[in-house]
């Protein structure tokens, strides 16, 4: 899987939009961008994923270059339960053999949500 | 709620015991995965089931012994633990790898310590 990068830690003010950046540059054309967060004590928490268009869910949106080098993960209104660290992933869209589930977190964004 | 219940949420163990873990997840998914996340190390695959059958296996030691009764349900049994394999212990699930892009549902870990 590509090797991603993000910025250690971002603040942002509570109801302000968080905007998460992820740097993929090497992503091949099979590959899917996923986001997780992990609020401390608690599993990973899938938010959004795409491959080049563009998504949206109830939780954020997926913005991602005409290139796919790199992704912006938008929170619209930023809420003092966002504060967590985000994970940005790429991994192959399709089954592949034995680690195609491995999942390789990074150290991903430590994002405070500041009242 | 995440949809995947994992039990005990905090399990202390002594080097000779014999413990099991149990995931259960309430999303009809067909495939369940565990992983181990150490403390500043990143998220490692251990196992992972597909429609029961086990079809990965990361190298993991086999004082680590997973079953798999249904596709609902997830055990780990440990037994002759060392200090380093304390760690939390997450599973997951997600509809069968032939869906490709189905991204993991997380529990909220099993937190272990091995004294």
């Amino acid at each position: 899987d590509a090797k991603t990068t993000q910025p250690p830690s971002m603040d942002c003010a509570e109801g302000r939009a968080a905007n998460l950046p992820c740097n993929h540059s090497t992503i091949s054309g099979n590959e899917y961008v996923y986001w997780y967060r992990q609020i401390h004590s608690q599993g990973p928490q899938y938010i959004i994923h795409g491959l080049k268009n563009n998504e949206t869910n109830e939780m954020a949106s997926l913005i991602i270059t005409e290139d796919r080098k790199s992704s912006t993960l938008i929170l619209p209104h930023a809420t003092l339960r966002d504060t967590a660290v985000y994970y940005c992933i790429v991994r192959v869209a399709a089954y592949s053999g034995a680690g195609s589930y491995q999942l390789t977190f990074g150290k991903g964004t430590k994002l405070s949500v500041i009242p | 709620e995440t949809g995947v219940t994992q039990t005990p949420r905090h399990l202390v163990m002594g080097m000779t015991n014999k413990k099991s873990l149990k995931c259960e997840q309430h999303l009809g998914h067909n495939a369940m995965y565990w992983y181990k996340q150490s403390a500043k190390k990143p998220l490692e695959l251990m196992f992972v089931y597909n429609f029961k059958e086990q079809t990965e296996n990361n190298s993991v030691p086999s004082r680590f012994s997973p079953e798999c009764p249904n596709s609902s349900h997830l055990f780990l049994h440990l037994h002759t633990l060392q200090p380093e394999d304390s760690a939390l212990y997450l599973c997951a699930s997600s509809h069968s790898r032939s869906s490709y892009n189905s991204p993991l549902h997380f529990g909220n870990g099993t937190r272990l310590t091995v004294t």
